[in-house]
């Protein structure tokens, strides 16, 4: 069975400072991983994903994830966060078998406050 | 590309009417997904569609709840009888293949519905 916990559910720091949002999973499979960020009355906006090759992604706006199968974690970093970096940020897993079990589950979502 | 278009974008309806959910798709994306967002159960999938076919509608409340995909470049997510349980913002996402979820999906602006 599938789920993704995201450990936190704000998380606050200054603008120019590091990101940490943190995210652990579980998969019977192998699992494709995902972080959208979702502004205020908008949609959700795709930032990485994971889907087996390279453990370390880069996605948008300076955002990075690293796939830690022996720990079982996505966690999303930034090296120096931006007032427009302020979103609630959802942690995706899938199940990438191909087949009709195949589920998607979303994370309780992180909001991320930046801090002038 | 426009991306995913929702109507409307507010609802505010009362207990017993009947409601209707309206998305258009990206443009040759084959797959079409039905989100629910609540502050209490996060993001649930509903329901999705390839090629206009429903391929799991496990997520939906079978008894008020209905989805279709008449043509591929429209759904409608209905509501009847609505419950102030409903309230919630629906979304749309849709993607260009499936492979078990591991592509990328682009969500709709949503629909705020209210069900007083």
């Amino acid at each position: 069975a599938q789920s993704v916990t995201q450990l936190d559910s704000h998380v606050s720091v200054s603008e120019g400072t590091p990101v940490l949002l943190r995210c652990n999973y579980s998969s019977s499979y192998s699992p494709s991983l995902f972080w959208y960020v979702q502004h205020p009355n908008k949609g959700l906006q795709l930032l990485l994903k994971y889907t087996s090759a390279a453990t370390l992604v880069k996605g948008i706006n300076g955002f990075e994830a690293e796939f830690k199968k022996s720990e079982t974690s996505f966690h999303l970093t930034k090296p120096s966060a931006h007032m427009s970096d302020a979103a609630e940020y959802f942690c995706v897993v899938s199940d990438t078998t191909g087949s009709l079990d195949d589920k998607i589950i979303f994370g309780k979502g992180t909001r991320l406050h930046i801090l002038p | 590309d426009a991306g995913v278009i929702q109507s409307p974008r507010h609802e505010v309806t009362e207990m017993g009417q009947e409601v209707t959910l309206r998305c258009k798709p990206i443009s040759g994306h084959d797959y079409l997904f039905w989100y629910r967002q609540t502050m209490m159960q996060g993001l649930e999938l509903l329901v999705y569609f390839n090629n206009k076919a429903v391929m799991d509608d496990s997520g939906m409340p079978k008894d008020r709840f209905s989805a279709k995909m008449p043509n591929a470049s429209f759904s409608t997510l209905k509501i009847q009888p609505s419950e102030p349980r409903d309230s919630a913002v629906y979304f749309c996402a849709s993607s260009k293949r499936l492979a078990g979820f591991s592509d990328t999906q682009y969500f709709g602006p949503g629909t705020r519905l209210t069900v007083l």
